[in-house]
């Protein structure tokens, strides 16, 4: 049983056009996440929701909409997509509470702009 | 501004030795310091997490050390074997009202036969 599974695995896309992105977690975790690893494997935050409710939104262009419908689901919609949004796309999700903010990791979805 | 940076893009060792990765960061207040490995087409997997006031951490071959003074973290892969070659990245978990982690830049590990 996969505990964080997202899909698609690969997106291949032209540029201008909106596609989405879904996560489901099985771990029973209150918090949810949206990381970008860029060509240079840099892993950086997007967004994150507790219990559905949106707590982090670093500085992302409002292109990218997150929706949690549920506390195990969190999807990532991009509108207008851009050549600059090529990238490896991570859910992740983690338990609530202190001192364990661990991490747990999605497959990825490696997002292709033409 | 903030900024986690790991020793180097990558680092080879020859099989049998100790691996040693850095971490180093500045401008930030951690309070617990994590370590994550990638592999290739995968996603970062936790592997251990140090409080503040712990100065060492140990997990089968791994130790971790997090030193709060010199802003750092030594992250030890002892008796290195090819299958530990992969990307390992440091993350900071600081005190605050929400739960976030940032990640450093990554070490490529590669341990060569």
């Amino acid at each position: 049983d996969t505990a964080v599974s997202q899909t698609p695995k690969y997106l291949v896309t032209q540029m201008g056009n909106d596609k989405s992105i879904k996560c489901e977690q099985n771990l029973g975790h209150d918090t949810m996440y949206w990381y970008k690893q860029d060509s240079k494997k840099f892993l950086k935050i997007m967004f994150s929701y507790n219990n559905k409710e949106l707590i982090i939104n670093e500085t992302v262009p409002n292109r990218f909409s997150p929706k949690s419908p549920d506390k195990a689901h969190l999807n990532l919609h991009i509108n207008s997509l851009e050549l600059g949004d090529s990238a490896v796309y991570f859910c992740a999700s983690s338990p609530s509470g202190r001192p364990k903010n661990i991490q747990y990791f999605g497959a990825g979805t490696r997002l292709s702009v033409l | 501004s903030q900024k986690i940076e790991q020793n180097s893009e990558a680092l080879n060792i020859q099989e049998g030795k100790t691996a040693t990765l850095t971490c180093n960061y500045t401008n930030y207040s951690p309070a617990y310091l994590q370590w994550y490995r990638q592999d290739p087409g995968r996603g970062p997997v936790f592997l251990l997490l140090i409080r503040e006031n712990e100065k060492e951490k140990r997990k089968e071959r791994l130790k971790v050390t997090f030193d709060t003074t010199l802003k750092q973290s030594l992250f030890h892969i002892t008796a290195s074997q090819p299958a530990d070659s992969a990307t390992y990245l440091c993350a900071l978990d600081e005190s605050g009202g929400y739960q976030k982690v940032t990640f450093g830049t990554g070490t490529k590990l590669q341990v060569i036969p």
